[in-house]
């Protein structure tokens, strides 16, 4: 069965500062990885998506990687704004069909204080 | 470019009721995929219709359905409405179907059961 699990479930960090998401998966076939931001009340939005062949990849301040040897990724945060308290959400697309392709993860809550 | 529009973003409804929700996809945008998103469970996928046709059907019981329209605005629809069908409804849009598109997500419409 495929999975996403996200690590932590919820943090904490103070304005300024850098922190880590992870996400590992064990999803087959594998076609592309996408990490998303969901603000409170709104939907999902897309920072970056890494094919296979792709480690690393950035947005901004927003920095994500790929090991599709463990099958792992993580997102790194540099510099937290109070802007980036929100939900972060890692998915998985499996190289086959559409959207009934994608597994989510069940997202990271972050909360920035200042 | 005007992005993804859902509407109603909030519906108060009880049990048994029935109820629709709109999708307006981006223009140009073929695809249209629908989620529900609860806190325990996060982001589940229901269906994905492309060129008026559902293409894709996640697990979920038949009270939940779905149209596309010739202009790939999309509409579903839950019947006899129960405790457990409240969550938030995101739509996602994207140009075509397949597991590399990117999607555009929504607000999302939050559906309160009663």
């Amino acid at each position: 069965k495929n999975q996403v699990e996200q690590s932590p479930q919820s943090l904490i960090i103070l304005e300024g500062k850098n922190c880590t998401l992870q996400c590992n998966y064990t999803v087959s076939p594998f076609s592309n990885l996408r990490w998303y931001k969901q603000d409170t009340g709104r939907g999902p939005v897309s920072l970056t998506i890494m094919t296979f062949s792709e480690n690393t990849k950035s947005n901004g301040r927003y920095t994500a990687t790929l090991d599709a040897d463990t099958k792992q990724s993580s997102l790194h945060i540099t510099a937290s704004q109070l802007s980036d308290s929100a939900s972060y959400i890692c998915v998985v697309s499996a190289s086959r069909g559409g959207a009934d392709g994608l597994t989510f993860g069940k997202g990271t809550h972050l909360i920035i204080q200042p | 470019k005007a992005g993804v529009t859902q509407t109603p973003r909030y519906l108060i409804k009880t049990r048994g009721q029935q109820v629709t929700l709109s999708c307006s996809p981006i223009s140009g945008h073929r695809s249209v995929s629908w989620y529900q998103q609860t806190p325990g469970q996060g982001l589940q996928f229901l269906f994905e219709y492309f060129s008026e046709t559902q293409r894709n059907k996640g697990n979920f019981p038949g009270r939940f359905s779905g149209r596309q329209f010739s202009n790939s605005r999309s509409e579903m629809n839950v019947s006899t409405l129960e405790l457990g069908d409240s969550a938030l409804y995101l739509c996602a849009s994207s140009q075509m179907l397949g597991a590399g598109e990117k999607l555009f997500f929504g607000s999302g419409t939050q559906l309160s059961v009663l």
